[in-house]
Formats: C-alpha cells, sequence, structure tokens
C-alpha cells in the first residue's frame, strides 16, 4: 500500500540550530515529491519539486533532497518566522495518485 | 501573478441550507484542484479538474458538488450538509492535471455546519 510518512509530527529548535525534516514514502512509481509550507489558517505554500534520487533544490534556509525511499528538508540557521507546518506529498506513477504526508509542525524558538 | 483567490473567507451554513465556495485563479493553469482539510491533518484531496472535466473524484459524498464554469473558476455546491463536514475547503491549480506540478493553493475557506 502506497504511504508518505513524516517525522517528527513536532520540532522545537532555538533560533540559529539548524536540522532536518524526513519524508518517507513507498510507492509503485515516483512521479514527483513536493515540498509545502502551510501557516496556520492558510493555504500550503509551494517551496520545492523534486523528481529523481539525488536530485537537490535550494532556497534560502531551506534544502531539499531526494532519495529513493525518502526525502529530507534541511533548515539552516532557522529564524522565528520559520515556523509553520511543513508538509511533503507524493505523486505515484501507478496508479496516478498524490498522497499528502501528514506534516512536521515546527516551531522556532528566539 | 501566482495567486489563487477564494471566497467566502468564513462561512456558516445549517445542515439544511445550500450554499457554494468560489475559486478563480488567473495562471492560465488548466487544472483545479479541491481539497478538504480538518485541523492538524494533511489535505485531502476531493476533486481535479484537467481543462474543464472532471478527472478525479475522490468517492466524496453527493451532497458535494463542482462545477468547473471555465478554465479560470472552480465552484463547490454544497447541500444538505452534516456538521462533520466542518472544515478548511482549499482550492488549488497547476499547469496541468495529467502530472500534478506544483500545484497553488488559495487561502481556504473555513466552513461551519451548525
Amino acid at each position: 500500500e502506497d504511504q508518505v510518512t513524516q517525522s517528527p509530527e513536532a520540532l522545537r529548535l532555538q533560533e540559529g540550530e539548524s536540522s532536518s525534516l524526513n519524508c518517507s514514502y513507498t510507492v509503485s512509481g515516483l512521479r514527483g515529491l513536493f515540498w509545502y509550507r502551510q501557516d496556520p489558517g492558510k493555504g500550503p505554500e509551494f517551496l520545492f519539486t523534486l523528481y529523481s534520487a539525488g536530485e537537490e533544490k535550494e532556497k534560502e534556509r531551506l534544502k531539499a533532497t531526494l532519495t529513493k525511499k525518502e526525502s529530507f528538508l534541511h533548515i539552516t540557521a532557522p529564524k522565528p518566522e520559520d515556523s509553520a507546518t511543513y508538509l511533503c506529498a507524493v505523486q505515484a506513477t501507478t496508479p496516478n495518485q498524490f498522497y499528502f504526508g501528514t506534516g512536521t509542525s515546527l516551531t522556532v524558538i528566539p | 501573478d501566482t495567486e489563487v483567490t477564494q471566497t467566502p473567507k468564513h462561512l456558516v451554513m445549517g445542515m439544511t441550507n445550500k450554499k457554494s465556495l468560489k475559486c478563480e485563479q488567473h495562471m492560465g493553469h488548466r487544472a483545479m484542484y479541491w481539497y478538504k482539510q480538518k485541523a492538524k491533518k494533511p489535505p485531502e484531496l476531493m476533486f481535479v479538474y484537467s481543462y474543464e472535466k472532471l478527472s478525479i473524484n475522490e468517492s466524496v459524498p453527493s451532497r458535494f458538488s463542482p462545477e468547473c464554469p471555465n478554465s479560470s473558476l472552480l465552484n463547490l455546491h454544497l447541500h444538505a450538509l452534516q456538521p462533520e463536514d466542518s472544515a478548511l475547503y482549499l482550492c488549488a491549480s497547476s499547469q496541468e492535471g495529467g502530472n500534478y506540478y506544483e500545484q497553488y493553493f488559495g487561502p481556504g475557506t473555513r466552513l461551519t455546519v451548525t
């Protein structure tokens, strides 16, 4: 059965304390893996798309990487404004399904 | 302009009411989506329209009825809802629907069913 699992569920960091969020997936075939950021009461904001193992994308303090089984979202020297829920989503090829993970709630303390 | 707009922002309706949620995008995207999101849960896909045709219906109850009048607009008609349908309803769009590509989400409509 296709699955997308994110860990940890919640993460508290001191400002400047770098860390990584994990998204593990088991799908029949990966068409794309997406990272989103969601602030409370708002719609998800698109961050990155990764298509193949070994691919990396960067944006400001965020860097997303992809292997054959998981993706990491690395946060370097986070700031309080990085506090949000980070969602990964996977598009499978067979069947052509789209799944969101359960998210990681990140809190960055000043 | 990467913006998807949704109206209304908040909606309170009784179980016998009929209401509609509206979504609009002007990015030239050809796929539009409706999601339902409960508190502290990820969005759940409800419907996908690709080139103005319904391509995916994730076994959603018939009290939810989607409509795509044109490539920029997406409606969700609500009728005889239940209290458990209270949630944040999100609209999204992407370049195409065959591949989900990057989806751009609206701010959502917070629906409360009394």
